[in-house]
C-alpha cells in the first residue's frame, strides 16, 4: 500500500515569492492534516480537513496561508507570500476517520525561504 | 505553550544500553498518547502507543509506561541498536478539540553508537 505522498520534496524561492504544496494521502483516510516543522522541533498543526471540510484551521496564518481539498483526495498548501520565517518542513499526514492518534505522514516538503 | 514537554532534547547511548525519554503533561483532556520515530529526510513514523487507563505498554524493544497521576509517560528502548539512532517525539491527542487534535513534544535525538 502506498504511503502518502508530498511534493516536491524540496523548494528553494526568495522572499514575497508565492508556494505551493502537494499532498496524496492514503487510499480510504478521510482525515488531511498540513503541519509545519521547524527544525529541532515537533510538528505543529496547520489545518485538518475531514474529507472536503477543514474542521480545524485555527492554527493557520490566514492572512498569507490558504488550503484546499476540493474533492476530498488531494491537497495542497499555498503561501503567498512567502517570508522568511516560513523556512520549515511542510508535512502532510493522514488517518480514518475518528483515529486522529494514528496518523501516517508523508516526507515533507522542506521550505527554504531566501 | 508546549502542551507536552520532553526531555532530554538529545540522548546517547551505548549498543545494548537502555534508552529512556520522558514526557510530562497538564491537559486532562488527552485521550491517548503516542510515540513517533522520524528518521533524517523522513517524515514520523507511529512506534507505539497507549491509553491512559493502562500503565504499560510493550512492543518488541519497546516499552511505554504511564503514569495517569503524574501525568507523566516514558519511552523505554531496550537492548537499543544503530538502526535506532532517529529523533523521537512523545504525542497526546486532545478529545476536547474537534474530534482530536494531537500535540507533540520538541523530540529527543538518540545516538546509538556501536
Amino acid at each position: 500500500e502506498a504511503g502518502v505522498v508530498q511534493s516536491p520534496r524540496y523548494k528553494i524561492i526568495e522572499k514575497k515569492q508565492p508556494v505551493a504544496f502537494w499532498c496524496n494521502p492514503i487510499s480510504g483516510h478521510n482525515t488531511l492534516y498540513w503541519y509545519r516543522q521547524n527544525l529541532g522541533q515537533g510538528p505543529e498543526l496547520l489545518i485538518r480537513y475531514e474529507n472536503e471540510e477543514a474542521v480545524d484551521d485555527s492554527q493557520l496564518p490566514k492572512d498569507r496561508f490558504s488550503a484546499e481539498r476540493l474533492k476530498g483526495v488531494d491537497s495542497t498548501l499555498k503561501i503567498q507570500p512567502a517570508e522568511l520565517g516560513d523556512s520549515a518542513v511542510y508535512l502532510c499526514a493522514s488517518s480514518l476517520q475518528g483515529r486522529p492518534y494514528e496518523q501516517y505522514f508523508g516526507p515533507g516538503t522542506r521550505l527554504t525561504v531566501t | 505553550q508546549q502542551q507536552v514537554k520532553q526531555s532530554p532534547q538529545s540522548l546517547i547511548v551505548q549498543k545494548g544500553g537502555i534508552s529512556i525519554i520522558n514526557c510530562a503533561y497538564e491537559n486532562t483532556a488527552f485521550d491517548y498518547f503516542p510515540w513517533y520515530q522520524q528518521f533524517p529526510g523522513k517524515g514520523p513514523a507511529l512506534l507505539i502507543a497507549i491509553r491512559p487507563d493502562v500503565s504499560e505498554k510493550k512492543e518488541g524493544r519497546f516499552t511505554i509506561s504511564f503514569n495517569k497521576s503524574a501525568k507523566q509517560f516514558s519511552l523505554h528502548i531496550m537492548d537499543s541498536q544503530p538502526g535506532d539512532s532517529a529523533t523521537y517525539f512523545c504525542a497526546a491527542n486532545d478529545r476536547g478539540s474537534t474530534l482530536g487534535r494531537l500535540y507533540f513534544g520538541r523530540g529527543t535525538q538518540l545516538t546509538v553508537w556501536p
